[in-house]
Protein backbone atom coordinates (compact mmCIF):
# COMPACT_ATOMS: atom_id res chain seq x y z
CA UNK A 1 0.00 0.00 0.00
CA UNK A 2 1.42 3.25 -0.82
CA UNK A 3 2.32 5.76 2.47
CA UNK A 4 3.77 8.58 3.16
CA UNK A 5 5.17 9.27 6.83
CA UNK A 6 6.50 12.22 8.78
CA UNK A 7 8.94 11.89 11.79
CA UNK A 8 8.65 14.80 14.10
CA UNK A 9 4.97 15.64 14.85
CA UNK A 10 5.75 19.26 16.10
CA UNK A 11 8.99 21.34 15.96
CA UNK A 12 10.38 24.56 17.63
CA UNK A 13 13.02 26.44 16.25
CA UNK A 14 14.61 29.75 16.66
CA UNK A 15 15.00 32.02 13.94
CA UNK A 16 18.13 31.75 11.80
CA UNK A 17 18.38 27.68 12.94
CA UNK A 18 18.48 25.14 10.12
CA UNK A 19 15.88 23.27 9.44
CA UNK A 20 14.98 19.25 8.74
CA UNK A 21 12.17 17.76 8.23
CA UNK A 22 12.00 14.41 7.38
CA UNK A 23 9.64 12.45 4.99
CA UNK A 24 9.49 8.35 3.93
CA UNK A 25 7.64 7.28 1.69
CA UNK A 26 6.64 3.17 0.50
CA UNK A 27 5.32 3.01 -2.83
CA UNK A 28 5.72 0.63 -5.87
CA UNK A 29 6.87 1.97 -8.81
CA UNK A 30 7.33 5.56 -9.59
CA UNK A 31 6.67 8.36 -7.73
CA UNK A 32 6.17 11.41 -7.59
CA UNK A 33 6.76 13.52 -4.41
CA UNK A 34 5.43 16.93 -2.53
CA UNK A 35 5.92 19.62 0.24
CA UNK A 36 3.17 21.40 0.63
CA UNK A 37 2.86 24.39 3.55
CA UNK A 38 -0.12 25.61 5.33
CA UNK A 39 0.46 29.11 7.07
CA UNK A 40 -2.27 29.76 9.59
CA UNK A 41 -5.27 30.06 8.11
CA UNK A 42 -4.78 29.78 4.66
CA UNK A 43 -4.89 26.87 2.30
CA UNK A 44 -2.04 25.02 1.76
CA UNK A 45 0.35 25.78 -0.93
CA UNK A 46 3.32 24.10 -3.42
CA UNK A 47 6.60 24.88 -1.89
CA UNK A 48 8.35 21.68 -4.04
CA UNK A 49 8.27 19.17 -5.85
CA UNK A 50 10.20 16.01 -7.39
CA UNK A 51 8.83 14.21 -10.17
CA UNK A 52 12.12 13.30 -11.95
CA UNK A 53 15.85 14.17 -12.49
CA UNK A 54 18.32 16.11 -10.12
CA UNK A 55 17.54 14.23 -6.48
CA UNK A 56 17.67 17.81 -4.77
CA UNK A 57 14.93 20.19 -6.02
CA UNK A 58 14.72 24.09 -4.86
CA UNK A 59 11.39 25.61 -3.98
CA UNK A 60 10.14 28.79 -3.02
CA UNK A 61 11.08 30.98 0.03
CA UNK A 62 14.43 28.84 0.16
CA UNK A 63 13.44 25.72 0.72
CA UNK A 64 14.96 22.53 -0.44
CA UNK A 65 14.62 18.83 -0.43
CA UNK A 66 16.33 15.29 -1.38
CA UNK A 67 14.82 12.76 -2.80
CA UNK A 68 17.05 9.81 -1.55
CA UNK A 69 15.42 6.65 -3.54
CA UNK A 70 17.76 4.14 -1.39
CA UNK A 71 16.76 5.44 2.06
CA UNK A 72 13.05 6.42 0.53
CA UNK A 73 13.33 9.98 1.64
CA UNK A 74 12.64 13.23 0.61
CA UNK A 75 13.73 15.48 3.52
CA UNK A 76 12.71 19.28 3.48
CA UNK A 77 15.83 21.57 4.83
CA UNK A 78 15.89 25.30 5.06
CA UNK A 79 19.40 26.43 5.80
CA UNK A 80 18.59 29.64 8.57
CA UNK A 81 14.39 29.54 9.30
CA UNK A 82 12.42 32.93 9.78
CA UNK A 83 9.64 33.76 12.38
CA UNK A 84 7.02 33.71 9.24
CA UNK A 85 8.14 29.79 8.47
CA UNK A 86 5.56 28.96 11.36
CA UNK A 87 3.42 26.59 9.74
CA UNK A 88 2.31 23.40 9.25
CA UNK A 89 4.11 21.08 6.74
CA UNK A 90 2.96 18.38 4.28
CA UNK A 91 4.64 15.65 2.55
CA UNK A 92 2.85 13.60 -0.28
CA UNK A 93 3.65 11.49 -2.75
CA UNK A 94 1.49 10.41 -6.05
CA UNK A 95 2.20 6.90 -8.05
CA UNK A 96 2.85 7.50 -11.12
CA UNK A 97 -0.54 5.77 -12.23
CA UNK A 98 -2.33 7.17 -9.83
CA UNK A 99 -4.05 10.06 -12.14
CA UNK A 100 -1.96 12.61 -9.36
CA UNK A 101 -3.97 11.51 -6.22
CA UNK A 102 -2.12 12.85 -3.29
CA UNK A 103 -1.12 10.58 0.28
CA UNK A 104 -0.30 12.86 2.89
CA UNK A 105 1.74 12.21 6.00
CA UNK A 106 0.19 13.49 9.50
CA UNK A 107 2.09 17.06 8.98
CA UNK A 108 4.45 18.67 10.80
CA UNK A 109 3.69 21.59 12.94
CA UNK A 110 7.01 24.04 12.63
CA UNK A 111 7.20 26.86 15.10
CA UNK A 112 9.85 29.35 14.82
CA UNK A 113 10.87 31.94 17.64
CA UNK A 114 11.98 35.33 16.98
CA UNK B 1 -5.30 34.54 -9.05
CA UNK B 2 -8.96 32.90 -9.01
CA UNK B 3 -7.47 30.11 -7.35
CA UNK B 4 -9.59 27.22 -6.26
CA UNK B 5 -12.72 28.18 -4.70
CA UNK B 6 -14.88 26.75 -1.87
CA UNK B 7 -18.23 27.18 -0.24
CA UNK B 8 -19.19 27.35 2.64
CA UNK B 9 -16.10 27.85 4.36
CA UNK B 10 -17.93 26.65 7.52
CA UNK B 11 -21.49 24.47 8.20
CA UNK B 12 -22.75 23.52 10.91
CA UNK B 13 -25.43 20.99 11.27
CA UNK B 14 -27.26 18.42 13.14
CA UNK B 15 -26.41 14.92 12.91
CA UNK B 16 -28.93 13.12 10.29
CA UNK B 17 -29.26 16.02 8.12
CA UNK B 18 -27.74 16.09 4.56
CA UNK B 19 -25.44 18.69 3.41
CA UNK B 20 -23.85 19.81 0.35
CA UNK B 21 -20.18 21.56 -0.29
CA UNK B 22 -19.54 23.28 -3.56
CA UNK B 23 -16.17 23.63 -5.26
CA UNK B 24 -14.89 25.70 -7.71
CA UNK B 25 -11.69 24.79 -10.00
CA UNK B 26 -9.30 26.88 -11.26
CA UNK B 27 -10.68 27.07 -14.97
CA UNK B 28 -8.47 25.46 -17.25
CA UNK B 29 -7.96 22.79 -14.82
CA UNK B 30 -9.54 19.13 -15.82
CA UNK B 31 -8.50 17.50 -12.83
CA UNK B 32 -10.37 18.29 -9.40
CA UNK B 33 -10.18 15.85 -6.36
CA UNK B 34 -11.59 15.84 -2.92
CA UNK B 35 -9.78 15.01 0.39
CA UNK B 36 -10.65 15.19 3.76
CA UNK B 37 -8.45 16.23 6.47
CA UNK B 38 -8.91 15.66 10.39
CA UNK B 39 -7.28 17.04 13.14
CA UNK B 40 -3.66 16.14 13.65
CA UNK B 41 -3.56 13.97 10.41
CA UNK B 42 -3.10 14.87 6.47
CA UNK B 43 -5.39 15.03 3.90
CA UNK B 44 -7.06 12.02 2.84
CA UNK B 45 -8.15 11.03 -0.54
CA UNK B 46 -11.43 10.71 -1.01
CA UNK B 47 -12.44 11.17 -5.07
CA UNK B 48 -11.03 12.55 -8.34
CA UNK B 49 -12.68 13.48 -11.58
CA UNK B 50 -11.11 13.65 -14.71
CA UNK B 51 -13.13 16.72 -16.36
CA UNK B 52 -16.51 15.23 -15.74
CA UNK B 53 -15.89 11.49 -15.15
CA UNK B 54 -15.21 10.48 -11.68
CA UNK B 55 -12.13 7.87 -12.37
CA UNK B 56 -11.74 6.97 -8.42
CA UNK B 57 -13.56 7.03 -5.18
CA UNK B 58 -11.85 5.89 -1.76
CA UNK B 59 -12.53 3.11 0.72
CA UNK B 60 -13.24 5.99 2.60
CA UNK B 61 -15.97 7.49 0.44
CA UNK B 62 -19.00 5.18 2.30
CA UNK B 63 -22.45 5.36 0.16
CA UNK B 64 -24.01 8.63 2.21
CA UNK B 65 -21.58 10.40 0.31
CA UNK B 66 -21.81 11.37 -3.21
CA UNK B 67 -19.94 13.71 -5.52
CA UNK B 68 -20.56 15.21 -8.83
CA UNK B 69 -18.77 17.42 -11.45
CA UNK B 70 -21.68 17.48 -14.36
CA UNK B 71 -20.04 19.97 -16.95
CA UNK B 72 -16.38 19.51 -16.21
CA UNK B 73 -15.97 22.35 -14.67
CA UNK B 74 -17.75 23.03 -10.83
CA UNK B 75 -18.18 19.69 -8.28
CA UNK B 76 -20.49 19.57 -5.74
CA UNK B 77 -19.85 16.78 -2.70
CA UNK B 78 -22.83 15.67 -0.49
CA UNK B 79 -23.11 13.98 2.68
CA UNK B 80 -26.60 12.06 3.57
CA UNK B 81 -27.28 11.63 7.12
CA UNK B 82 -24.76 12.92 8.69
CA UNK B 83 -23.03 10.96 11.66
CA UNK B 84 -20.63 13.04 14.23
CA UNK B 85 -17.19 10.82 12.30
CA UNK B 86 -18.00 13.25 9.45
CA UNK B 87 -17.12 16.76 11.56
CA UNK B 88 -13.53 17.45 9.75
CA UNK B 89 -12.41 19.59 6.85
CA UNK B 90 -13.24 18.93 3.10
CA UNK B 91 -10.63 19.97 0.69
CA UNK B 92 -10.71 20.55 -2.57
CA UNK B 93 -7.70 20.37 -5.05
CA UNK B 94 -7.52 20.95 -9.14
CA UNK B 95 -4.66 20.49 -11.44
CA UNK B 96 -3.86 20.01 -15.18
CA UNK B 97 -2.63 16.77 -15.87
CA UNK B 98 0.67 16.10 -14.68
CA UNK B 99 0.97 19.50 -13.05
CA UNK B 100 0.74 19.69 -8.93
CA UNK B 101 -2.71 20.39 -7.41
CA UNK B 102 -4.21 23.76 -6.38
CA UNK B 103 -5.78 23.70 -3.16
CA UNK B 104 -8.34 25.45 -1.67
CA UNK B 105 -9.34 26.63 1.82
CA UNK B 106 -11.84 23.91 2.31
CA UNK B 107 -15.15 23.88 4.42
CA UNK B 108 -15.43 22.88 8.02
CA UNK B 109 -18.13 20.72 8.61
CA UNK B 110 -19.12 20.31 12.35
CA UNK B 111 -22.18 18.00 13.42
CA UNK B 112 -24.01 19.08 16.30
Amino acid sequence: AQSVSQHNHHVILSEAASLELGCNYSYGGTVNLFWYVQYPGQHLQLLLKYFSGDPLVKGIKGFEAEFIKSKFSFNLRKPSVQWSDTAEYFCGGAGGTSYGKLTFGQGTILTVHP
Amino acid sequence: DTGVSQDPRHKITKRGQNVTFRCDPISEHNRLYWYRQTLGQGPEFLTYFQNEAQLEKSRLLSDRFSAERPKGSFSTLEIQRTEQGDSAMYLCASSLDGQPQHFGDGTRLSIL
